[in-house]
């Protein structure tokens, strides 16, 4: 994998549903991994910043594990609700920088009443 | 507390004008940023300043200046905007360690025509 890739490109789940996105990315040279919450009309919000392999770090209903070796995180939604409707951002560092981050384009979540 | 501001919110230029976007941060940031976001592509960074007193290019410098006045400013030069420059703008600053995350400004949409 050369770049930051996120999947789905977007979701759309019921109330209730419990789901989860895929970011994977280049195993060299890594740093951290970045996870955004990025709602409409806003800016982009941290959720979590990972290092070291096999990190797991859970914020209320939200939760992402870290795979730095194969090169892959999950990020999981327990019981969506409607207010957690946003697009969801992956990062990591390239370019062997601490200060360059490679974004994903996202996942495009949509939480139905 | 304000966290990340830029100005402006909007504009519009015309080809070949030439404008500076703003950003401050206030919460004692070392590095700042500035992205670029365009439908379909992940956040890509324009430049970063690493520390106070130091630039450098990110993955789209092309048609673009920054300057990093002080600690807290870091602003983004258009000398001849094109409107391949259309786009919105994000600052964003971090304390600038291994697991800092960003912090973004509420953006700046850009129309060249």
């Amino acid at each position: 994998i050369l770049n930051v890739e996120q999947s789905p490109q977007s979701l759309h789940v019921q109330e209730g549903d419990s789901t989860n996105f895929t970011c994977s990315f280049p195993s060299s040279n890594f740093y951290a991994l970045h996870w955004y919450r990025w709602e409409t009309a806003k800016s982009p919000e941290a959720l979590f910043v990972m290092t070291l392999n096999g990190d797991e770090k859970k914020k209320g209903r939200i939760s992402a594990t870290l795979n730095t070796k194969e090169g892959y995180s999950y990020l999981y939604i327990k019981g969506s609700q409607p207010e957690d409707s946003a697009t969801y951002l992956c990062a990591r560092n390239s370019g062997g920088s601490n200060y360059k981050l490679t974004f994903g384009k996202g996942t495009l979540l949509t939480v139905n009443p | 507390n304000a966290g990340v501001t830029q100005t402006p919110k909007f504009q519009v230029l015309k080809t070949g004008q030439s404008m500076t976007l703003q950003c401050a941060q206030d919460m004692n940031h070392n590095s700042m940023y500035w992205y670029r976001q365009d439908p379909g592509m992940g956040l890509r960074l324009i430049y970063y300043s690493a520390s106070e007193g130091t630039t450098d290019k990110g993955e789209v410098p092309n048609g673009y200046n920054v300057s990093r006045l002080n600690k807290r400013e870091f602003s983004l030069r258009l000398e001849s905007a094109a409107p391949s420059q259309t786009s919105v703008y994000f600052c964003a600053s971090s304390e600038g360690v291994g697991d800092s995350p960003l912090h973004f400004g509420n953006g700046t949409r850009l129309t060249v025509t």
